[in-house]
């Protein structure tokens, strides 16, 4: 049992590249979030899903897209990678409810844009 | 916006000692967890409490909650190396709309 797998672990891109960071979970849980986590700030919400084929934007989402085309994948995209989208990416998932109940999350990706 | 704050933002004891951090909120909240983050790896989570709960145990781990005083705290006893980490918590309520937003952590470093 995986739990939430992220992929890439790393990845260093040039200021306008873009890419698609992916997160995996295989505990059929419904919600789905994207944190980021920056030094002395915590993690702060991009955009969560409450389930198939819905997203939401969180406290942070400009920048980012997220698609969840499939319940236990969501997708976060950078189109256009600005130096101030280095951080840590974190994924997370939940079972039954939004915000009420433990998250379970990935191991994170480190990106850094140069 | 940033709701819980932990105090202090790093602790260092000896193996075998208490750990105690505080975790304080501005708003109303219906829930507070904990999560422990070690380094390079993302959180994990260990206690939730609810607003109408005062205490809860887990193993080493006692989680008090005020909210007349709108803190938390989370001790650690008998500490280990194994102990060595941030510490996060985590509120849920209005203030926020409800998500679930994080504090900046305190990190414990545990000496053998």
């Amino acid at each position: 049992n995986a739990g939430v797998t992220q992929t890439p672990k790393f990845r260093v891109l040039k200021t306008g590249q873009s890419m698609t960071l992916l997160c995996a979970q295989d505990m059929n849980h419904e919600y789905m979030y994207w944190y980021r986590q920056d030094p002395g700030m915590g993690l702060r919400l991009i955009h969560y899903s409450v389930g198939e084929g819905t997203t939401a934007k969180g406290e942070v989402p400009d920048g980012y897209n997220v698609s969840r085309l499939k319940k236990q994948n969501f997708l976060l995209g950078l189109e256009s990678a600005a130096p101030s989208q280095t951080s840590v990416y974190f994924c997370a998932s939940s079972y039954e409810s939004l915000w009420t109940e433990k998250l379970f999350f990935g191991s994170g990706t480190q990106l850094s844009v140069l | 916006s940033q709701q819980g704050e932990e105090d202090p933002q790093a602790l260092s004891i000896q193996e075998g000692e208490n750990a105690t951090m505080n975790c304080s909120y501005k708003t109303s909240i219906n829930n507070l967890q904990w999560y422990r983050q070690n380094s390079g790896r993302g959180l994990v989570h260990l206690i939730l409490i609810r607003s109408n709960e005062r205490e809860k145990h887990s193993g080493r781990l006692r989680v008090t909650l005020d909210t007349s005083k709108k803190s938390s705290s989370l001790l650690i006893t008998a500490s280990r190396a194994a102990d060595t980490a941030s510490y996060f918590c985590a509120t849920e309520g209005k203030a926020a709309g409800n998500k679930l937003t994080f504090g900046g952590g305190t990190r414990v470093l545990v000496k053998p």
